[in-house]
């Protein structure tokens, strides 16, 4: 089946400092990939649509210079938090879907953030 | 108004019982419907596509109204490992959203 592998699962770093969040696919190539953030005991929350070699779609609300995302290859999308600050601590997922497959998306193992 | 509404719970069960949840959507161009599964601290994982026909996993029935824009999940005989977060995901086209989810919890 569909794999996404996603790293670090867990970091921990000091405010001001930025965080890179890594998302591939591992068995199939993705144009699109998601990425979502969770905060305990709420829903999952769409940050932002990656598009392969072209620019993210953010959803409103998020910062597109706070939330860096680069998708250059098929099978990689990154999420930059840049000068992280104690709000931004949660959980990030990535998700991605191979071509076709009309029975949704594969998560990531996700990333919990803790930004002290 | 949330695009996908769902009762957050708690449901608490004893084992063996039936349990039904219930979600509604509100963008009546969605295509295609899910059941995820969410433990505490993990990713969620597909539990089942749900068809407009109702299908059927085991001990899970998914039912769909497109009319009413209403999913359902029934899980019978509930089982301890069931308790986790149920998240009912409505797609349309390539861009899928959550409900907030609906949380079980079976006990002995």
């Amino acid at each position: 089946g569909a794999v996404v592998s996603q790293h670090p699962s867990r970091v921990i770093c000091k405010s001001g400092t930025s965080v890179k969040i890594e998302c591939r696919s591992l068995d199939f190539q993705a144009t699109t990939m998601f990425w979502y953030r969770q905060f305990p005991k709420q829903s999952l929350m769409l940050m932002a649509t990656s598009n392969e070699g072209s620019k993210a779609t953010y959803e409103q609300g998020v910062e597109k210079d706070k939330f860096l995302i680069n998708h250059a290859s098929l099978t990689l999308s990154t999420l930059t938090v840049t000068s992280a600050h104690p709000e931004d601590s949660s959980f990030y997922i990535c998700s991605a879907s191979p071509p076709g497959d009309a029975f949704g998306y594969t998560f990531g193992s996700g990333t919990r953030l803790t930004v002290v | 108004r949330k695009e996908v509404e769902q009762d957050p719970g708690p449901f608490n069960v004893p084992e063996g019982a039936t349990v039904a949840f219930n979600c509604t959507y509100s963008n009546s161009a969605s295509q295609s419907f899910f059941w995820y599964r969410q433990d505490c601290r993990k990713e969620p994982k597909l539990l089942m596509s749900v068809y407009s026909s109702g299908n059927e996993d085991g001990r899970f029935t998914a039912q769909l109204n497109r009319a009413s824009q209403y999913i359902s999940l029934l899980i019978r005989d509930s089982k301890l490992s069931d308790s986790a977060t149920y998240l009912c995901v409505v797609k349309r086209r390539n861009d899928m959203r959550f409900g907030a989810g609906t949380r079980l919890t079976v006990k002995p």
